[in-house]
């Protein structure tokens, strides 16, 4: 039972744009920044976004994340079939001295 | 280039015991907090543990405190996870780390702990 709480999977086809919601508490997404994960099959887990909606250098601009409150969300625009993963949200959580991550969602690019 | 190298993975019966080591280049270690992450087969990401620069504060997952040690040697460039009386739930891909708070950008490429008889 993940701590961050997101949908199991989504799906679209080339081209459109998807998003993936994250949900957590006011003892982590609440009070401090959200952070996502791309994770290719077989591969350690990249960071995509960083302080809610930063990117790292080499990270395309069809990635972007916000946050509100509890709740976070990362979207994809332009969707590629290399985009095909599982991507997790992650937040510091004030009371575990460590960070908690979402339970990951698989997109599958149609 | 940052580079994180894990080694020491493999199968280990239940109740046993198993050191994992980080082998760290491209940056200098004694600068930064380090960690230890595990992904159970087809599971998600799990935070296990955080030591300090100077290995003054020590951080641990409830799932593992009282288990598991993390310990560093900066003249080694070295961070190591020693694992007792291991468990079938402890078996996962464990990656070394360097972050900050949840931003973590540089992962090692794994290594495979099996606990089973």
């Amino acid at each position: 039972q993940s701590v961050l709480t997101q949908p199991p999977s989504v799906s679209a086809t080339p081209g459109q744009r998807v998003t993936i919601s994250c949900s957590g508490s006011s003892a982590n997404i609440g009070s401090n920044n959200v952070n996502w994960y791309q994770q290719l099959p077989g591969t350690a887990p990249k960071l995509l976004i960083y302080d809610n909606n930063q990117r790292p250098s080499g990270v395309p601009d069809r990635f972007s994340g916000s946050k509100s409150g509890t709740s976070a969300s990362l979207a994809i625009s332009g969707l590629q079939s290399e985009d095909e993963a599982d991507y997790y949200c992650a937040a510091w959580h004030d009371s575990l001295n460590g960070p908690v991550f979402g339970g990951g969602t698989k997109l599958t690019v149609l | 280039e940052v580079q994180l190298v894990e080694s020491g993975g493999g199968l280990v019966q239940p109740g046993g015991s198993l050191r994992l080591s980080c082998a760290a280049s491209g940056f200098t270690l004694s600068n930064y907090n380090m960690r230890w992450l595990r992904q159970a087969p087809g599971g998600g990401l799990e935070w296990v543990s955080d030591i300090s620069s100077n290995s003054k504060n020590l951080y641990y997952a409830d799932s593992v405190k009282g288990r598991f040690t993390i310990s560093r040697d900066n003249a080694k460039n070295s961070l190591y996870l020693e694992m007792n009386s291991l468990r079938g739930e402890d078996t996962a891909v464990y990656y070394c780390a360097r972050g900050t708070m949840a931003t973590i950008p540089n992962w090692g490429q794994g290594t495979l702990v099996t606990v089973s008889s």
